[in-house]
């Protein structure tokens, strides 16, 4: 089945810095890629996506690459503020291979002031 | 549009004790999933459900903990008996499915389960 690594799993960035958060999968087949954002006692709610035919999203600060040959993505999120403290949670789905929906790890997200 | 419905909150229960959770999908959403989600950790698919079929429960603790999705809308996921490893927050999602590109997957509160 598939499984989905990610990396830090903490991470500490000054407010107005950049954080990068990398995943790997292990399905070639996987084709769809959320990333979800999960503050303290709340459910994790999707920030961005992106399927396998597009190397990379962008939405306003936070952006997504798709390397598909070295089966990895990233998060990019820009020019941080506080709110955007939180856990972040990649995952990978193949679509018409039954959707299952399998997550990383996690990597809880400190914006410092 | 009405959100991923959860019930209850929250719930403490002592091992060996029973427990069900109950969950109600975004109407028309075809695809249901049922996570476990132990503090610290991202969430662990337990079941998934197409419609009133099971897709994958390769990860469900069979022994114990059961699943069903009745008329292909609402859900329960029952443990019985509890043990303490099973203290974490149960998530149900929903999804369009069903073949269709639209494969975003909505969350519910979750429930928050302590097992004392």
């Amino acid at each position: 089945g598939e499984n989905v690594e990610q990396h830090p799993s903490t991470l500490s960035v000054q407010e107005g810095d950049s954080a990068v958060i990398k995943c790997t999968y292990s399905d070639s087949a996987s084709n769809y890629f959320p990333w979800y954002k999960q503050e303290l006692g709340k459910r994790p709610q999707l920030i961005i996506d992106i399927r396998s035919n597009v190397g990379e999203k962008k939405d306003q600060r936070i952006a997504v690459t798709l390397n598909k040959t070295a089966k990895h993505f990233s998060l990019h999120i820009t020019e941080t503020q506080p709110e955007d403290s939180a856990v972040y949670f990649c995952a990978a789905l193949r679509q018409g291979g039954g959707n299952k929906l399998t997550f990383g790890t996690g990597t809880q997200l400190k914006v410092e002031l | 549009e009405a959100g991923v419905a959860q019930s209850p909150r929250y719930k403490i229960i002592e091992k060996r004790q029973s427990v069900a959770f109950w969950c109600n999908p975004i109407s028309g959403h075809a695809t249901l999933y049922w996570y476990q989600q132990i503090l610290g950790q991202g969430p662990k698919l337990l079941i998934q459900f197409q419609n009133n079929g099971v897709v994958d429960d390769s990860q469900l603790p069979k022994d114990r903990f059961s699943a069903e999705r009745l008329k292909g809308v609402d859900s329960t996921l029952k443990i019985q008996p509890a043990k303490l490893e099973d203290s974490a927050v149960y998530l149900c999602a929903s999804s369009q499915g069903g073949g269709t590109v639209n494969t975003e997957a909505f969350f519910g509160q979750g429930t928050r389960l302590t097992v004392v």
